[in-house]
């Protein structure tokens, strides 16, 4: 089943304990992207990732880092998260830049 | 820089009535790709249509529709009777190609639709 995964799902914090939120896609997507989603602000795009070892900064990418080393995985990293990360986030693939992106699951996370 | 602004926050329908989303977008590309996806409550969200900037004909698929209209930079969806299972959150989205790929969401709009 083509899919994009997100682990884990939930998570809670606390301020400045790095954490990562693996994403994984089986469709030979090139293009991935991480967003964040606040009431109000509808999605936000964090990062996106052209092709592996291709990463690009999205409208909100400070705080946050991410790598591309294999065409499936597009990790986003917290090296010390603070409350304001608060939120949920949303890992996508798509074939290219201008395609229907499919969206993983999701994952909440809370810092406290 | 480019946006996407979705002005209205909350909508309220009564089943089988039309319902119409706005969508008005900024950007500098001459070529770019809107975008509406669907959020329902169970919170994934679901690709509904992709329209290019050549593109301005008009797309009919069952209750749904979108018009677009360069002029007016809008990217505007009507559900036609609508139905309880239409309620959600519903975003517009813009992508640029001619400075880079990011994507680019309005802020959603919520749609209720009471029976």
């Amino acid at each position: 089943e083509a899919q994009v995964t997100q682990n884990p799902r939930y998570l809670i914090t606390v301020t400045g304990k790095k954490l990562t939120v693996t994403c994984s896609q089986n469709m030979n997507h090139e293009y991935m992207s991480w967003y964040r989603q606040d009431p109000g602000l509808g999605l936000r795009q964090i990062y996106y990732s052209m092709n592996v070892e291709v990463t690009d900064k999205g409208d909100v990418p400070e705080g946050y880092k991410v790598s591309r080393k294999e065409k499936r995985n597009f990790p986003l990293i917290l090296e010390s998260p603070s409350p304001n990360q608060t939120s949920l986030y949303f890992c996508a693939s798509s074939p290219g830049g201008w395609d229907e992106q499919f969206f993983g699951p999701g994952t909440r996370l809370t810092v406290l | 820089a480019q946006k996407v602004t979705q002005a209205q926050t909350e909508i309220s329908v009564v089943e089988k009535e039309d319902v119409t989303l706005d969508c008005v977008y900024e950007t500098r590309d001459t070529t770019y790709y809107l975008f509406w996806y669907k959020q329902p409550p169970s919170g994934e969200l679901v690709f509904l249509i992709r329209r290019n900037s050549f593109d301005e004909q008009n797309e009919i698929s069952g209750r749904y529709s979108w018009n677009f209209q360069k002029s007016t930079s809008s990217f505007n969806f009507t559900i036609t009777a609508s139905q309880v299972v239409d309620s959600a959150v519903y975003f517009c989205a813009l992508s640029e190609a001619d400075y880079g790929q990011n994507f680019v969401f309005g802020p959603g709009t919520r749609l209720s639709v009471l029976p």
